[in-house]
């Protein structure tokens, strides 16, 4: 099936290390959100993008939403222990539709 | 206000067996999304059921089937068990279709042998 493309795949950062992902797609997308999973959970949203170009922040968290519609960036800053876990992109095509989603970055925090 | 639940949250089956899982929305929502999650991998639609309805379907053979009852509670049955169908399966719950109010369970870890 198709997945959107995320890098990096996985990225090990000390405490207070500022982070950031992105996620490229070769469709575009009407909507971009972004999850975090954690072991032996469901995603859980962070973060959700309605327009080319937003940028929205949620806490340490800010994500935007790429000019060409295509692309997606989040960035964490000051991390912390709790920020572990695998963070996933989605695109969606318009409100009603599925979600389609990234490969997935894997964020390892040491302190 | 419950979350989505979902169960049984771990499962062993045979190749060729049939399952069925079970998932009960959010308060408040009536629309229930199946996805298949692999190892490694990100969630991969399945289908959405919407007013007992199917109303969309991945690219998943129709030995993929489910059930929306009129509480909203959903089932996803999967028959003729082969063991790329081992995954994590994840119920997301929304209100109407709109799906950035999707709450997702823990999942149904499935291992096919």
């Amino acid at each position: 099936g198709q997945q959107l493309n995320q890098s990096p795949q996985s990225m090990f950062i000390q405490e207070g290390e500022d982070v950031s992902m992105n996620c490229t797609s070769s469709s575009i997308f009407n909507t971009w959100l972004w999850y975090k999973q954690d072991p032996g959970e469901g995603p859980v949203l962070l973060i959700a993008l309605y327009k080319a170009g937003e940028l929205t922040s949620n806490g340490r968290l800010t994500a935007q939403f790429g000019i060409t519609r295509k692309d997606s960036f989040l960035n964490i800053s000051a991390s912390i222990p709790s920020d572990v876990g695998i963070y996933f992109c989605a695109g969606q095509f318009d409100n009603t539709d599925k979600l389609i989603f990234g490969t997935g970055t894997r964020l390892q925090v040491f302190p | 206000e419950t979350g989505v639940t979902q169960s049984p949250t771990h499962l062993i089956k045979t190749r060729g067996q049939q399952v069925t899982l079970r998932c009960s929305s959010q308060s408040g929502h009536n629309t229930v999304s199946w996805y298949q999650q692999a190892l490694g991998q990100g969630p991969q639609f399945i289908f959405q059921y919407y007013r007992e309805e199917e109303n969309g379907r991945g690219n998943f053979p129709p030995r993929f089937s489910g059930l929306q009852f009129p509480n909203y509670s959903s089932e996803l049955n999967v028959n003729a068990l082969e063991l790329d169908d081992s995954a994590l399966y994840l119920c997301a719950s929304s209100f109407q279709t709109a799906n950035y109010g999707y709450t997702f369970g823990s999942g149904t870890r499935l291992t096919v042998v």
